[in-house]
């Protein structure tokens, strides 16, 4: 069966601080796609990131990066130096066996 | 220029009436999808189209129909709206259905 488990229901930080979203996935599938999804206050979805399971190299993108290890299927999400504007609810998401499986999401709180 | 739309953004409506909801991509993507989006904001994925053939049908009441007239465009018609239909339905398409998929802003349906 497939299955995403975003085991973090909500996140509070105080801005500048570093906070790592996980994300751990099954699948017997051997290829298969992992997505991070953003949900700010305003409630669009937004596109972050999609990995395939034959690339496990570390992905950077400014203050975002992510670790995608298949050892313990996890592909966690890390925030360096949090920003009030980080403030949504992140989804993680595996695309397996043509279609695609939500985690139920993280909120992620940033104070001032 | 907007790469997925959805009207109407917000719909209010009483119990027992029929709307629909448009959707339109502009990305010359093959596949379109509908989902829901409670209260919690848990993802659901309703229904799946690719070249205007339905291929996700999850299970949905029947009063939910889409309607794929040509690949740009999948609407969805609600019969007898009950007052658990309200929710935020989000229109997203992909090139495949692997691929990455992009969301319209979605729409609020709230069931008086």
């Amino acid at each position: 069966a497939q299955k995403v488990t975003q085991a973090q229901t909500e996140i509070s930080v105080v801005e500048k601080e570093d906070v790592t979203l996980d994300c751990v996935y099954e699948t017997r599938d051997t290829t298969y796609y992992l997505f991070w999804y953003k949900q700010p206050p305003s409630g669009e979805l937004v596109f972050l990131i999609r990995r395939n399971s034959f690339d496990e190299q570390n992905e950077i993108s400014g203050r975002y990066s992510w670790n995608f290890q298949k050892s313990t299927s996890s592909f966690n999400f890390t925030i360096t130096a949090s920003q009030v504007v980080d403030s949504a609810v992140y989804f993680c998401a595996l695309n397996s066996n043509y279609q695609l499986i939500w985690g139920a999401g993280t909120k992620l709180i940033i104070k001032p | 220029d907007t790469a997925v739309s959805q009207t109407p953004k917000y719909l209010v409506t009483q119990m027992g009436n029929d709307k629909s909801i448009k959707c339109e991509q502009n990305l010359g993507h093959d596949t379109m999808y509908w989902y829901k989006q409670d209260s919690k904001k848990f993802l659901k994925i309703m229904f799946s189209y690719n070249n205007k053939e339905l291929i996700i049908n999850e299970t949905v009441p029947n009063r939910f129909s889409p309607k794929s007239p040509d690949k740009a465009h999948l609407n969805l018609h609600i019969n007898s709206l009950e007052l658990g239909d309200s929710a935020v339905y989000f229109c997203a398409s992909s090139q495949e259905i692997s691929e990455t998929q992009y969301f319209g802003p979605g729409t609020r349906l709230l069931v008086l």
